[in-house]
């Protein structure tokens, strides 16, 4: 176990949907960062939080929204996806953004209908 | 960051050293070398990074050339759970500065044979 757990695992919406992932570390970090991997393509980040702060968005669309309350937990509200949205999210966290040790969560398996 | 270059693919012996090449020809003097493997349907880990030096922990040996622009990772004993993708990435260690993100490229898929 890396110490990032990730909720759900699998997770099957319908473009209509609003869903939400949830992303907990209990490493205490304090940067924390989605990746998109979709089939036979490289990693691609999408958001890094460091101190809570968003500190970069990799040109993301706005029906991707994520949300850091604190520095355990981040959040990825889906909402208007498209069938190309599907793909495994990855969370993971560092001690900071500096840090190149990064630890992953298992991602969650989404598909979008 | 820099890019590197990794071999698409290779096969290795069970029980024997696995030696995974890496060229980053184009590498920074601030830039660090990172090794990450994923296992299938998992998330990256983490196995092991250096500057200059070589370095050697509980998973792995990083060797870095003189020159900085090529390294290898060697798995020392191999074994059939160690078959994942391995990336080569390089970035600064800086917070906020423009090449300290993680950027993964296609890696290498090794195949550790029985």
């Amino acid at each position: 176990e890396t110490g990032v757990t990730q909720t759900p695992r699998h997770l099957v919406m319908g473009m209509t949907n609003k869903k939400s992932l949830k992303c907990e570390q209990h490493l205490g970090h304090n940067a924390m960062y989605w990746y998109k991997q979709s089939a036979k393509k490289p990693l691609e980040l999408m958001f890094v939080y460091n101190f809570k702060e968003q500190t970069e968005n990799n040109s993301v669309p706005s029906r991707f929204s994520p949300e850091c309350p604190n520095s355990s937990h981040l959040f990825l509200h889906l909402h208007t996806l498209q069938p190309e949205d599907s793909a495994l999210y990855l969370c993971a966290s560092s001690q900071d953004s500096a840090a190149g040790k990064q630890f992953f969560g298992p991602g969650t398996r989404l598909t979008v209908l | 960051d820099a890019k590197t270059t990794q071999p698409t693919s290779m096969d290795c012996a069970e029980g024997r050293a696995a030696n995974l090449p890496c060229n980053h020809s184009t590498i920074s003097g601030n830039e660090y070398v990172y090794w990450y493997r994923q296992i299938h349907s998992q998330g990256p880990q983490y196995i092991i990074h250096g500057l200059k030096n070589n370095e050697t922990n509980e998973m792995a040996s990083l060797i870095i050339t003189e020159d900085r622009k090529s390294s290898t990772l060697i798995l020392p004993h191999a074994t059939l759970r160690d078959t994942a993708v391995y990336y080569c990435i390089v970035r600064v260690a800086e917070q906020r500065a423009a090449g300290n993100k993680l950027t993964f490229g296609g890696g290498t898929r090794v195949l550790v044979k029985p």
